[in-house]
């Protein structure tokens, strides 16, 4: 079945140390990509999104996600977390023939400690 | 706050009883979708409308549920005959016309079944 995956389930860091969240797909073809976040007791929130163009996408709050076609990842990044990052981050997909419904991975809960 | 609202925040219903949800989009977007997260789960399509036409449904967990989107601005969705495995978080999302509009989701109702 076509999914998206995200390896991670739980991660703990300490502030200042780098973040790389994985996520991969497996739908062929044209795809748009995001990565939601959801910080505790709010909302899901667009953290970034790519639909075509630089591979490299840059997001709110510092955080990018490149989009690698030949590895169906689009897996995201921040160079230094902060205690303010912690969260449950979310990948999705749509692929191109999908109308506007997004396909999510099942989450990474990142924990960062202060 | 102009985001998209959804009422309740929580119900809790008896396993047979039938529900209803509210969601309320943000007022100049003309889709809305629904999607139902479980404990440790990325959320899942469920269905989405564009104005008061409901373009997707095949996603409709069973034919007790149910949306509406009667005036092409809130929707509701409806579960007949709740069961246990019903229980989950219920999001809403709204966006403008437009491959590239982001979604943008609501608080979500929860839902126990007991």
């Amino acid at each position: 079945a076509q999914s998206v995956s995200q390896h991670n389930h739980h991660v703990i860091l300490s502030e200042a140390a780098s973040l790389e969240l994985g996520c991969n797909y497996s739908y062929g073809g044209t795809v748009n990509l995001f990565w939601y976040v959801q910080y505790p007791g709010q909302h899901l929130q667009l953290l970034l999104k790519y639909f075509s163009g630089d591979p490299l996408v840059k997001g709110i709050k510092g955080f990018e996600a490149e989009f690698i076609k030949s590895k169906f990842s689009f897996n995201l990044r921040k160079p230094s977390v902060q205690w303010s990052d912690t969260a449950e981050y979310f990948c999705a997909v749509i692929p191109n023939n999908a109308g506007n419904m997004l396909t999510f991975g099942g989450g990474t809960r990142l924990m960062v400690k202060p | 706050d102009t985001g998209v609202s959804q009422d309740p925040r929580h119900k809790i219903t008896k396993r047979g009883q039938n529900v209803t949800f509210r969601c309320d989009p943000i007022s100049e977007h003309n889709r809305l979708y629904w999607y139902r997260q479980t404990l440790g789960q990325g959320p899942e399509f469920l269905t989405y409308f564009q104005n008061e036409a409901q373009l997707e449904k095949s996603r409709l967990l069973s034919d007790r549920f149910s949306a509406e989107r009667p005036k092409g601005s809130f929707s509701t969705l409806e579960i007949q005959r709740t069961e246990q495995g019903d229980s989950a978080m219920y999001l809403c999302a709204s966006s403008a016309t437009g491959a590239t509009a982001e979604q943008y989701f609501g608080p979500g109702t929860r839902l126990t079944v007991t």
